[in-house]
């Protein structure tokens, strides 16, 4: 049973260039969560997110930052036009449900370097 | 704005003590408090949870102590082992789930042997 996938483990960007980070959720899962962490920091909540359907983007950068999660593959978060500022790791995490006492399992983190 | 601070920083226990890591919370609406422990190149794993209905809550050796009038909770480790050494997160949530988490900051702990 697969945990939460995260591709790549590692990107590098060059200033401009757009990044897109997979998450594939546990099987069963429908709920998913971007997250970032910069160095020595905790995790900062970006969008939480079902099937089609954006639920709060409340920590989401207004501009340059997208993300989807569509009826069928993974969850894709995308960051056009990078800057150096954007270098983090950036984790998913899934989870079954979104109710009371959820348990959210997270995948090992994308770490983007932009360069 | 930070909602939910976390300390020490950095932590040294002798192998066989006790680690304890504090974490204090702004907002009253929270009602789910889970701690993670995260090791290097890892994504972080959830460890224990309490909600504020309890004052105590305990698995294995791990125990998350919760005062709900000063706004704190600590995570407690007993008989510390160098296999816990890791970084420590404490987190909160309004919702009760996995929505939203604001996570403090992080405790680098050191068992040493």
């Amino acid at each position: 049973n697969a945990g939460v996938m995260q591709n790549p483990r590692h990107l590098v960007r060059r200033r401009g260039q757009e990044a897109r980070l997979r998450c594939s959720p546990m099987k069963g899962h429908s709920h998913v969560y971007w997250y970032r962490q910069l160095p020595e920091e905790g995790l900062k909540f970006m969008v939480y997110l079902q099937k089609e359907n954006i639920i709060d983007e409340s920590g989401m950068p207004k501009e340059r930052f997208s993300a989807e999660f569509p009826k069928e593959g993974p969850s894709i978060l995308r960051i056009q036009q990078v800057v150096r500022g954007d270098s983090a790791a950036y984790f998913c995490a899934s989870s079954l449900s979104g109710g009371m006492n959820t348990e959210a399992f997270f995948g090992q983190g994308t770490r983007l370097t932009v360069v | 704005q930070q909602q939910v601070k976390q300390s020490p920083q950095s932590l040294i226990v002798q192998k066989g003590g006790i680690s304890i890591i504090n974490c204090a919370y702004e907002n009253t609406a929270f009602d789910y408090f889970p701690w993670y422990q995260q090791f290097p190149g890892k994504g972080p794993a959830l460890l224990i949870a309490i909600r504020p209905d309890v004052s105590e809550k305990k698995e294995g050796r791990f125990t998350i102590s919760f005062n709900k009038s000063a706004k704190q909770f600590s995570l407690h480790i007993m008989d510390s082992q160098p296999g816990d050494s890791a970084t420590y997160f404490c987190a909160a949530s309004r919702q009760g789930g996995a929505d939203g988490l604001t996570f403090g900051k992080g405790t680098h702990l050191i068992i040493q042997p």
